[in-house]
């Protein structure tokens, strides 16, 4: 079964730092691209961060740029997003994605997400 | 930035008719770039088109999409019950490479 699942999601404070995980099975984990997307509570979908299977190429949501880096253990399957600064308006459900075309980069589709793992930011 | 505008913000219909959803885009848009997405209520998004008018696996030939350029349209042929949800379009282009519209609201009349 082809599956996604997220961890990692805590309660952090404003300024603090959060790393969340995403496990990969069911696929050939370094033939995707992968993503990050992100949804506050009861808004719309905020596309974060993209990374290539290879992990040589990365791109940002100018909302993160500078404050969070996504980055893949292709040996672990795993695929990751390391958020510094952290800001009350980075609370959100965090989901991980993988893009429907192997070897390709760019965003095509999203065809397979995880749960989600939620990120809250307060004091 | 390719800010996406969808339309209308909630769609009121019936089970049985016929569904169109505007994504309209603040630039050009490669069509094979242009997807849209189902999220139903405590559930992740799924994949419905990619490439402006693909469908994708599993899903039933009563959605469609099409458009080029700025203005893209997905279409519900016949409405069933588990259609009603909210629908998202997405683009991958220029700076920042990635956006999503802010979504319709498609719910039952």
């Amino acid at each position: 079964e082809v599956q996604l699942v997220e961890s990692g999601g805590v309660v952090v404070q404003p300024g603090g730092s959060l790393r969340l995980s995403c496990a990969a099975s069911g696929f050939t984990f370094d033939d995707y691209t992968m993503h990050w997307v992100r949804q506050a509570p009861g808004k719309g979908l905020e596309w974060v961060s993209l990374i290539s299977w290879d992990g040589g190429s990365t791109y940002y949501a100018d909302s993160v740029k500078g404050r969070f880096t996504i980055s893949r253990d292709n040996s672990k399957n795993s695929l990751y997003l390391q958020m510094n600064s952290l800001r009350t308006e980075d609370t959100a459900l965090y989901y991980c994605a993988k893009d429907i075309f192997p070897v390709r980069f760019g965003a095509y589709g999203m065809d397979v997400w995880g749960q989600g793992t939620t990120v809250t930011v307060s004091s | 930035e390719i800010v996406l505008t969808q339309s209308p913000g909630t769609l009121s219909l019936s089970p049985g008719e016929r569904a169109t959803l505007s994504c309209r885009a603040s630039q050009s848009v490669s069509s094979s770039y242009l997807a849209w997405y189902q999220q139903k209520p405590g559930q992740a998004p799924r994949l419905l088109i990619y490439g402006a008018s693909s469908r994708a696996t599993g899903i039933p030939d009563r959605f469609s999409g099409s458009g080029s350029g700025t203005d893209f349209t997905l279409t519900i042929s016949r409405l069933e019950p588990e259609d009603f949800a909210v629908y998202y379009c997405q683009q991958y282009g220029s700076s920042p490479p990635s956006t999503f519209g802010q979504g319709t609201r498609l719910e039952i009349k």
